[in-house]
C-alpha cells in the first residue's frame, strides 16, 4: 500500500463546477505539498501546509492532521485548470518527500 | 519562475552507454533533488543534495550516481544505461529542504534502447 493515496485518479467535470481532490496518508508528517503538472509536463508548487487551510485565488487547500487527510478544492473550474494534481508529504524526521500518483483533472468547456 | 534548467531536454541512447544529465540553478538554493517519473508511479526520489559535495540516496538510487561540485550544478549519471531507466527525469530545488517549497525544472525525457 502506498504511503500517499490520492482520489480520484481521474476526474472529468464541466466548466464552472466545484472540484475536490483528496489525499490520504498513512505516516506521520511535518508538511504536505500540493503540486500541479501541466499537460506539457512542467510541475508547479501550489501549496505547502502543515495545518489548517490556505487559499490562493480559486484554489483552496485544507489539511486535517488527526485524520491524515488533505483536500484540494477548485472553485469555478476552468479548462485551463486541466492538469495532473499531485500530493506529496514530508515524513516526520525525513529529508525527502513521498508523492502520490496524482489525479488527472479534465475540465470541459 | 525559479531559475532552473535541465540539459539535455531529450536524449535517446543505447543500453550500456553512460549518460549524464545536468541540472543548473541560479537561485542559490541549498537543496537539489533528482526525481524520475514513470506511468503508474508517482515522482520517486533518486538522489538529493543538501550542499556542495553533500549528497544522499533516495528510494530508487540503484544504477545512478550524482555529483555536486558547485552550488548551482547537480549532475545525475547513469554509468551504464538500461532500458528500465527510460523515464522522465526532473530536477528540483528548495531553499531549506522539504519544509520549504520545491521548484521543479522542465524535465528531461530519456529513452534507452
Amino acid at each position: 500500500k502506498n504511503e500517499v493515496e490520492q482520489s480520484p485518479q481521474n476526474l472529468t467535470a464541466q466548466e464552472g463546477e466545484f472540484i475536490t481532490i483528496n489525499c490520504s496518508y498513512s505516516v506521520g508528517i511535518s508538511a504536505l505539498h500540493w503540486l500541479q503538472q501541466h499537460p506539457g509536463g512542467g510541475i508547479v508548487s501550489l501549496f505547502m501546509l502543515s495545518s489548517g487551510k490556505k487559499k490562493h485565488g480559486r484554489l483552496i487547500a485544507t489539511i486535517n492532521i488527526q485524520e491524515k487527510h488533505s483536500s484540494l478544492h477548485i472553485t469555478a473550474s476552468h479548462p485551463r485548470d486541466s492538469a495532473v494534481y499531485i500530493c506529496a508529504v514530508r515524513v516526520s524526521g525525513a529529508q525527502k518527500l513521498v508523492f502520490g500518483q496524482g489525479t488527472r483533472l479534465t475540465i470541459n468547456p | 519562475d525559479a531559475g532552473i534548467t535541465q540539459s539535455p531536454r531529450h536524449k535517446v541512447t543505447e543500453t550500456g552507454t553512460p549518460v549524464t544529465l545536468r541540472c543548473h540553478q541560479t537561485e542559490n538554493h541549498r537543496y537539489m533533488y533528482w526525481y524520475r517519473q514513470d506511468p503508474g508511479h508517482g515522482l520517486r526520489l533518486i538522489h538529493y543534495s543538501y550542499g556542495v559535495k553533500d549528497t544522499d540516496k533516495g528510494e530508487v538510487s540503484d544504477g545512478y550516481s550524482v555529483s555536486r561540485s558547485k552550488t548551482e550544478d547537480f549532475l545525475l549519471t547513469l554509468e551504464s544505461a538500461t532500458s528500465s531507466q527510460t523515464s522522465v527525469y526532473f530536477c528540483a530545488i528548495s531553499e531549506s529542504g522539504p519544509m520549504s517549497e520545491q521548484f521543479f525544472g522542465p524535465g528531461t525525457r530519456l529513452t534507452v534502447l
